[in-house]
């Protein structure tokens, strides 16, 4: 089973003010294919998660580009420029390349 | 307008059945793969259980093997989970999810709870 971990687990943010946010997998997640199956989710309180990122930095249509994915192998990062209210609630990495395994969660909030 | 709905959870006793289903509607349901994803408030997310487009391959977390059945059909657009030999750590809101590929979840739906309690 590839286990996935995220740090830190809260992070509380001035609006305006950059984020940034680890996810780390117990195996290497590239594909055979040269595609890393690692995406990032975003829950906001009393919704279903919702894509931002999938295959580490391809933005999904509608997430503003100051989210941004990046990484390889088994270390990943996810940032935010500038933290808009918008932005508040859980996000969640998820490796696809064997089976499903979602991290624990960020949560971010507001200062 | 791509729309996933969940039914069928409820209140159910250790040991009991459940079955829930997802329907589809606004894509073409035969094209993706699916997936059902459980939320606890003590183990996070977690992907129970995945079908492929005719459902000829299914996988299971280890956590549910053995107790719960993926299926699908095509004909009514619709996604199914069998829960059998329910636990109380079963207890969860379950989410049906369109997959892409690999992983990448573009539509979720509301998600429907189940709880296990006697």
């Amino acid at each position: 089973e590839i286990v996935m971990t995220q740090t830190p687990l809260s992070l509380s943010v001035t609006p305006g003010q950059p984020a940034s946010m680890s996810c780390k997998s117990s195996h290497s997640l590239l594909h055979s294919d040269g595609k890393t199956y690692l995406h990032w989710y975003l829950q906001k309180a009393g919704q279903s998660p919702q894509v931002l990122i999938y295959e580490v930095s391809s933005r999904v249509s509608g997430v503003p580009d100051r989210i941004s994915g990046s990484g390889s192998g088994t270390d990943f990062t996810l940032k935010i420029s500038r933290v808009e209210a918008e932005d508040v609630g859980v996000y969640y990495c998820m490796q696809g390349l064997h089976h499903r395994t979602f991290g624990p969660g960020t949560k971010v909030d507001l200062k | 307008e791509v729309q996933l709905v969940e039914s069928g959870g409820g209140l159910v006793q250790p040991g009991g059945s459940l079955r829930l289903s997802c329907a589809a509607s606004g894509f073409t349901f035969s094209s993706y793969w699916m997936d059902w994803v459980r939320q606890t408030p003590g183990k996070g997310l977690e992907c129970v259980a995945i079908i492929n487009q005719d459902g000829s391959e299914k996988y299971y977390a280890d956590s549910v093997k053995g107790r719960f059945t993926i299926s699908r059909d095509n004909t009514k657009n619709s996604l199914y989970l069998q829960l059998n030999g329910l636990r109380a750590d079963d207890t969860a809101v379950y989410f049906c999810a369109r997959d892409v590929r690999w992983g990448y979840f573009d539509y979720w739906g509301q998600g429907t709870g189940v709880t296990v309690s006697s």
